[in-house]
């Protein structure tokens, strides 16, 4: 099977730092890789979309200079959550695609900004 | 602007009935529907459908396509306590690199 993990699962932090959360293909090569926001109750909701060695594509609303995403490898994305404040709080889930259009989802980090 | 919406939002059912999940999209270039369970954590995948009319099975779980109508039910029968969980729909278009655009989700309850 194809499994993705994300580290930190979970993260506590004081307003005004930065967050960094890793998102890692663990037995496959991701063409593309996406992170998500989900706030409690609601849905997921799309943030970017990273492919290996490009500039994210940010969807409208998300603040690129906020949510900075490297994808320096195949099996990797990170996403930087910097000068974090409490309204960043939230559950991150990043996901991986191979070829076969079927996306895999992380565990999600819960980030929690006091 | 793509859209997936879910019915109902929350369902509470007692063990051992058999519940119907409904999801209409709008996407642009449709290529093919998902269905998720998400429990405490990430999603996990449970169909995708891509052709109208095929129906997928998964034990309990089936789901069908109507690309015609745009929508897509998810058929959970006796239903077992381990089922509570949210459902969330996705629907993909060819363009935008797999991208997808979730549904509310709808939360669903089964009852001992």
């Amino acid at each position: 099977g194809a499994v993705v993990s994300q580290h930190p699962s979970r993260v506590i932090c004081k307003s005004g730092t930065s967050v960094k959360i890793e998102c890692r293909s663990l037995d496959f090569q991701a063409t593309t890789m996406f992170w998500y926001r989900q706030f409690p109750k609601q849905s997921l909701m799309l943030m970017a979309t990273s492919n290996e060695g490009s500039k994210a594509t940010y969807e409208q609303g998300v603040e690129k200079d906020k949510f900075l995403i490297n994808h320096a490898s195949l099996t990797l994305s990170t996403l930087t959550v910097t000068s974090a404040h409490p309204e960043d709080s939230s559950f991150y889930i990043c996901s991986a695609t191979r070829t076969d259009y079927e996306q895999y989802f992380g565990p999600g980090t819960r980030l929690t900004v006091t | 602007e793509d859209k997936v919406v879910q019915s109902p939002l929350s369902l509470v059912v007692h063990e051992g009935d058999t519940v119907t999940l409904n999801c209409s999209y709008e996407v642009t270039n449709f290529r093919s529907l998902l269905w998720y369970k998400q429990e405490k954590k990430a999603p996990t995948f449970l169909f995708m459908l891509t052709s109208s009319g095929i129906e997928k099975k998964s034990g309990r779980l089936s789901s069908i396509l109507d690309k015609k109508e745009l929508f897509s039910i998810l058929n959970i029968t006796a239903t077992q306590t381990g089922d509570s969980a949210v459902y969330l729909c996705a629907a993909s278009g060819i363009q935008g690199a797999q991208k997808l655009v979730f549904g509310q989700g709808t939360r669903l309850t089964i009852n001992p």
